[in-house]
């Protein structure tokens, strides 16, 4: 079974320039999570998905961010136009129901570099 | 203002002994708490998990271990081994309802010298 797979791994772009990330998360899996970690620090939740709803989204750093999950099946993120402090690691991760233990399965992650 | 703090950045053990991670917490709300173990260019992956109800929850070489009253958590891994070598990470879940909604800390990189 395929796990989370995101994509690209590694995206450099210029301040101001727009960088759309993608997660296909695990088949059957309804819930679907953005996260991030910047520069070493903690990894930070962004949004949650159930389907193709947001039921949480009050990580979302600013309206420079938009995320879509149409279908419910495959996310993207997208940051327009970035700016420098967005530069960090973002991870995508799914679940198949809400677990009660919070587990969940994440991708290798995108690593988004703002010059 | 940071709910989980993992205050050690790094740990050195040697091969054969036991490595202590540490965690501490401030919300009292949270009721799941969870360690991830995270190698370099991968995604973090689910190591264990514990209940607020309990103290103490064993994995094989793993076993974490929570103390309500200090708002502590720590993770032990007995014998340490090599591979063992990775970023750990602290989460807690449950301040917002069960939403699968993660709050981490910084992470504790963890080396185990052969």
């Amino acid at each position: 079974e395929a796990g989370v797979t995101q994509f690209p791994s590694h995206s450099v772009i210029e301040k101001g320039q727009t960088v759309t990330l993608r997660c296909d998360p695990i088949s059957g899996h309804d819930n679907l999570y953005w996260y991030r970690r910047v520069m070493g620090k903690e990894i930070k939740f962004l949004l949650h998905f159930v389907k193709e709803s947001k039921q949480d989204e009050s990580g979302m750093p600013n309206n420079r961010f938009l995320a879509e999950r149409t279908g419910g099946t495959y996310s993207t993120l997208k940051v327009q136009p970035a700016e420098l402090e967005d530069s960090g690691v973002y991870f995508c991760a799914s679940s198949q129901g809400l677990p009660n233990t919070g587990e969940l399965f994440f991708g290798e992650g995108s690593r988004l570099t703002v010059l | 203002d940071q709910q989980v703090k993992q205050n050690s950045p790094s740990l050195s053990v040697q091969e054969g002994r036991i490595s202590i991670l540490n965690c501490d917490y401030t919300n009292s709300m949270f009721d799941y708490f969870l360690w991830y173990k995270k190698y370099p260019a991968e995604g973090p992956t689910f190591l264990i998990s514990i209940s607020s109800i309990k103290d103490k929850n064993e994995d094989g070489r793993f076993t974490v271990f929570l103390n309500k009253s200090a708002k502590h958590l720590s993770l032990h891994i007995v014998p340490s081994q090599p591979g063992d070598s990775a970023v750990y990470f602290c989460a807690a879940s449950g301040s917002s309802g069960n939403t699968g909604k993660l709050i981490f800390g910084q992470g504790t990189t963890l080396q185990v010298k052969p």
